[in-house]
């Protein structure tokens, strides 16, 4: 029973293309997130939603949109995508108010 | 502006030693501070986590040691074991606002 999906697991593409990754959570969880780990493991949020609500928007790009249709699903959709933007990309979601961070099996994001 | 300093960055253990990885954070507002252990290949996950209102905590070889006045806290492995080989991050978090992790430490226990 997977508690945070995330697909596809790895994405090779070319620079200047666009993709899109997805995330799914079946805990009954009410607030998603996306984080980056660079090749260094260093680990950054992106962005929150809280109820569909966008609630936490860090210093990213523009070229990154998130999207969440439902409580249940986050998705990240990147623009025009550049050599730096290779990293893992962690989905992870909680219930408000509980702290804990469930996080997803990751999506490593090659660009070249 | 880092506010959740983590180290050390790598520490080798000897399989039954105590790994020790130390935090020190900076904002006040803080109030949850969990560990995540990550394998390679996975997801972070919570291993155990502590409120400020307490100086430790412990869960099975797992203990967190909490020092508020020094703002630091660490996590404690005992009687490590090479499946304990992992990255370990901190976090802090302001009542249950954005979580700011720190750095990671690369632990290898060696059999």
């Amino acid at each position: 029973d997977t508690a945070v999906s995330q697909t596809p697991k790895y994405l090779v593409t070319q620079m200047g293309n666009d993709k899109s990754i997805k995330c799914e959570q079946n805990l009954g969880h009410d607030t998603m997130y996306w984080y980056k780990q660079d090749s260094k493991k260093f680990l950054k949020i992106m962005f929150s939603y809280n109820n569909k609500e966008l609630i936490i928007n860090e210093t990213v790009p523009n070229r990154f949109s998130p999207k969440s249709p439902d409580k249940a699903h986050l998705n990240l959709h990147i623009n025009s995508l550049e050599l730096g933007d290779s990293a893992v990309y962690f989905c992870a979601s909680s219930l408000r108010g509980l702290y804990e961070q469930y996080f997803g099996p990751g999506t490593r994001l090659t660009v070249t | 502006q880092q506010q959740v300093k983590q180290s050390p960055q790598s520490l080798i253990v000897q399989k039954g030693g105590i790994s020790i990885i130390n935090c020190a954070y900076e904002n006040t507002a803080f109030d949850y501070f969990p560990w995540y252990q990550q394998f390679p290949g996975k997801g972070p996950a919570l291993l155990i986590a502590i409120r400020p209102d307490v100086s430790e905590k412990k869960e099975g070889r797992f203990t967190i040691s909490f020092n508020k006045s020094a703002k630091q806290f660490s996590l404690h492995i005992m009687d490590s074991q090479p499946g304990d080989s992992a990255t370990y991050f901190c976090a802090a978090s302001p009542n249950a606002g954005k979580s700011t992790f720190g750095d990671g430490t690369t632990l290898t226990v060696k059999p």
